[in-house]
């Protein structure tokens, strides 16, 4: 596709619920990044892939947070047993060359409650 | 580790003026540091990335400076317009081989007509 897609655009869970959402990259880019925003915050790094390797994942705030990219296209983050502090926006970007930048998605916005 | 600061206050300018926002840093000095800006419910947009060995780089109406003894960036909007009015991100390079970036927490821009 011409963008990131990513989906749902919106997810809202009960606390204690397991989520998963999806990443659709560029194709063909390489890269792929996971970044959590807080309101008023700039994004946050959570975890790098390349290809279908996950090479950094530093940025995971806990082991209830698990992402995949089997195929090295499309990424899956899963949060489990969400709490009230997962909630934020999720944001997924893929690079093709440094230079470039990163195209990001327009994010899920995870509401627990 | 890096921290990035941003102005925290919006800045308000008129159209048609030239907008200057400030980017911070501590610690090491990254190859590079990119700019994006981000609109409500979007993910960030792509705007420049300028590398330590450059002094100036202009995009249009944009322009970016690196100081990278004052640890410094600025990004400048000339004759800005309403549609200027963004959140706009200062990211910059984490050493570890894989164009993963810090990001700082923005500036937010309000042009008035």
């Amino acid at each position: 596709g011409a963008g990131v897609s990513q989906s749902p655009r919106y997810k809202v869970a009960k606390r204690g619920q397991d989520v998963a959402l999806r990443c659709d990259p560029i194709s063909g880019h390489v890269s792929l990044f996971w970044y959590q925003q807080a309101l008023g915050q700039g994004p946050e790094f959570l975890t790098y892939f390349q290809n279908e390797a996950q090479l950094d994942k530093s940025g995971l705030p806990s082991d209830r947070f698990f992402a995949e990219r089997p195929e090295g296209s499309v990424s899956t983050l899963k949060i489990q047993r969400t709490q009230q502090e997962d909630s934020a926006v999720y944001l997924c970007a893929s690079s093709l060359r440094q230079a470039d930048g990163y195209t990001f998605g327009s994010g899920t916005r995870l509401t627990v409650v | 580790s890096q921290k990035i600061e941003q102005n925290s206050e919006a800045l308000n300018i008129q159209e048609g003026k030239t907008a200057t926002l400030t980017c911070n840093y501590t610690n090491y000095s990254p190859a590079y540091l990119q700019w994006y800006r981000q609109d409500p419910g979007r993910g960030p947009v792509f705007l420049l990335l300028i590398r330590e060995n450059e002094k100036e780089k202009r995009k249009e109406r944009l322009k970016v400076t690196f100081d990278t003894t004052l640890k410094q960036s600025l990004f400048h909007i000339t004759a800005s317009q309403p549609a200027d009015s963004a959140t706009y991100l200062c990211a910059l390079e984490n050493p570890g081989g894989y164009n993963k970036l810090i990001f700082g927490a923005g500036t937010r821009l309000a042009v008035h007509p």
